[in-house]
């Protein structure tokens, strides 16, 4: 499998903005980067995806490095809502359809 | 348009007695996940369904437990004759089209205390 490795924690300041890594150094070339967010007692969210491009929506942006070994998720201001467990997942066609989360990183936002 | 739906959103159970988990997808989706998460720790996939059709059940238990999803009503979860060691948060998530590059929308999950 192709696996993920990211910090088990990090701590932000309410406001800043946050970059949470995540190294993929056997990502293969059919992998997609997907990003999710699990807030406290809820189901996972989610907040982005990419191939190759970097990628932006109104939650976050992606940036892909142009080896894929790694990308990073940016959060332009973090909120105190943002407090969560982050996770990256690769995904690729021949591990079914099924997600598989690792710990993940647990983001704590400071006010 | 209503997300995910799951209930019971808690549910308490005996030892050996069963339960039942229920997940309505999305409107229009047609695949559904289930995963398995203990506490203080990640989300485990168990089993990927589609209408009338089991597709991988790879990470689903060999015994005791089983999953559904007919062609009319939600899809279920059932674990037979519960044990302690059950007790956890089940994560339903559905998509449109059960591609790799799908999103999966999660339910709020189902909270299985086993007494």
């Amino acid at each position: 499998d192709a696996k993920t490795t990211q910090p088990n924690s990090m701590e932000s300041n309410e406001e800043e903005p946050v970059h949470l890594p995540c190294n993929h150094s056997t990502i293969s070339g059919t992998d997609y980067i997907h990003w999710y967010r699990q807030l406290p007692s809820q189901g996972p969210e989610y907040v982005i995806h990419g191939l190759t491009s970097n990628v932006n929506n109104r939650m976050a942006s992606l940036a892909i490095a142009e080896d894929r070994k790694s990308s990073t998720l940016i959060l332009h201001r973090a909120t105190l809502r943002d407090a969560a467990v982050y996770y990256c997942i690769l995904r690729d066609r021949s591990y079914g359809q099924n997600f598989v989360f690792g710990p993940g990183t647990r983001l704590s936002v400071l006010p | 348009n209503a997300g995910v739906m799951q209930n019971p959103r808690h549910l308490v159970r005996r030892r050996g007695q069963e339960a039942r988990l229920r997940c309505s997808p999305m409107k229009g989706h047609s695949h559904v996940y289930w995963y398995r998460q203990l506490p203080e720790e990640g989300l485990k996939f168990m089993v990927y369904l589609q209408k009338e059709n089991i597709i991988d059940e790879s990470g689903m238990p060999k015994e005791r437990f089983s999953a559904e999803f007919p062609k009319e009503g939600p899809s279920i979860l059932r674990i037979q004759q519960v044990v302690r060691g059950d007790s956890a948060a089940y994560f339903c998530a559905s998509s449109p089209f059960g591609a790799s590059t799908d999103t999966q929308y999660f339910g709020p999950g189902t909270r299985l205390t086993v007494l």
